[in-house]
Parts: C-alpha cells; sequence; structure tokens
C-alpha cells in the first residue's frame, strides 16, 4: 500500500527565506506526483504536477523535483513571502488519476 | 466560470441522520472524486467517477453511496451518519483524458459534524 510522509509538519521562517519542503514515498511505480496548496478553510489549489518521466517542473518561485527511484520528491520555495503562508501538499497517483495524499506541511513565513 | 461548487458549507448532524453532499462542476470534465481530510492525515479518497455512468470505490467507501447524476453532478450519500464521518469533505474533477494523470480541480468542501 502507498504511503506519503511529508516532513516537517510544520516550519516557520522569516520573510526572504529560500526553503525546501519535502515529501517522500514507499512505491515507487507511481505515474505522476503532484503539489497542492491549501489555505486555511479552503479546498486545494494545485502548484506543479510532475509526470514519473520528468525530473523536475518550475512554476514562478516555485521548483519541484522528481527521484522516483527513491522515493522523495522536494518542493524549493525561493524569496518566500507573508503570501505564501499555507499548506502544501503532496500527492502521488497511479493510473487512473487516483490520488494519495501526505498530511501536509504548515508553512508560515514571518513578514 | 464558478470551477467546482459544492452545497452545503457546513452541516451538523445527528447519529443515524441521512445526507446527501453536492458537488458540480462546469468545467465539462469527465472525472470527478470524493475525499475526506481528517486531521493530521492526508486527503482520502472516498469513490470516483471516471466518466458519466462509472462509479467506483476508493480508499475509504464504508458507510457512503454515490450518484453521478449527470456529466456535472457527482452527489455523496451519507445512509446513517456515524460521529467517525465527521470531517471536511472534498469534491474534484479532471478532464480525464490523460491516462497518465492530470491535474484535479478541487470544490471548497464540506465540513461535517456528527454528533
Amino acid at each position: 500500500k502507498q504511503e506519503v510522509t511529508q516532513i516537517p509538519a510544520a516550519l516557520s521562517v522569516p520573510e526572504g527565506e529560500n526553503l525546501v519542503l519535502n515529501c517522500s514515498f514507499t512505491d515507487s511505480a507511481i505515474y505522476n506526483l503532484q503539489w497542492f496548496r491549501q489555505d486555511p478553510g479552503k479546498g486545494l489549489t494545485s502548484l506543479l504536477l510532475i509526470q514519473s518521466s520528468q525530473r523536475e517542473q518550475t512554476s514562478g518561485r516555485l521548483n519541484a523535483s522528481l527521484d522516483k527511484s527513491s522515493g522523495r520528491s522536494t518542493l524549493y520555495i525561493a524569496a518566500s513571502q507573508p503570501g505564501d503562508s499555507a499548506t502544501y501538499l503532496c500527492a502521488v497517483s497511479k493510473y487512473g488519476n487516483k490520488l494519495v495524499f501526505g498530511a501536509g506541511t504548515i508553512l508560515r513565513v514571518k513578514s | 466560470n464558478a470551477g467546482v461548487t459544492q452545497t452545503p458549507k457546513f452541516q451538523v448532524l445527528k447519529t443515524g441522520q441521512s445526507m446527501t453532499l453536492q458537488c458540480a462542476q462546469d468545467m465539462n470534465h469527465n472525472s470527478m472524486y470524493w475525499y475526506r481530510q481528517d486531521p493530521g492525515m492526508g486527503l482520502r479518497l472516498i469513490y470516483y467517477s471516471a466518466s458519466e455512468g462509472t462509479t467506483d470505490k476508493g480508499e475509504v467507501p464504508n458507510g457512503y453511496n454515490v450518484s453521478r447524476l449527470n456529466k456535472r453532478e457527482f452527489s455523496l450519500r451519507l445512509e446513517s451518519a456515524a460521529p467517525s464521518q465527521t470531517s471536511v469533505y472534498f469534491c474534484a474533477s479532471t478532464l480525464g483524458q490523460a491516462k497518465l494523470g492530470e491535474t484535479q480541480y478541487f470544490g471548497p468542501g464540506t465540513r461535517l459534524l456528527v454528533l
């Protein structure tokens, strides 16, 4: 059974700092990995999707990498801002878009 | 363009009562999903519908039923609510054409409290 773990569970950083969020998964036979953002009391917003054949994806200040063989992904946020404060969720899928989620990392960026 | 909408936003039930959570999408997506989110845990898939007219169980289907009413709407029904079903429920959708995975679009969630 696929299990997804996110470390750390919570992170507090000063504004402007670069940071890395970690995600690991137990079954490397995935089709893709997605990173989501969730604001308090809201739904999830997709940030980046990495297909299993890809090594990384970038969007603005966000860069996500995937090492399928070791079962790891990282989300790098450059020059963090208070508006980046949210919960970040990692999810992996096999065939058919059925996602298995990690518990998330709660990020607080202090101004 | 509203995306994925869910009703109600919040509901309180007594143990044994029934209710239906509604979800609709206006993006002409083929596939729809129901998840639940509990504190300290990731979202878990309850049921999904790969296309209109089909439904299938996810990771935690016990105590729930679903109906894919048409291409736009996918409802989740609790026949006899239990306190263990207290959770936040999210509906999501994907275009459903790429077998290797697609971005999922989520609704704002329904917060359910079962007393």
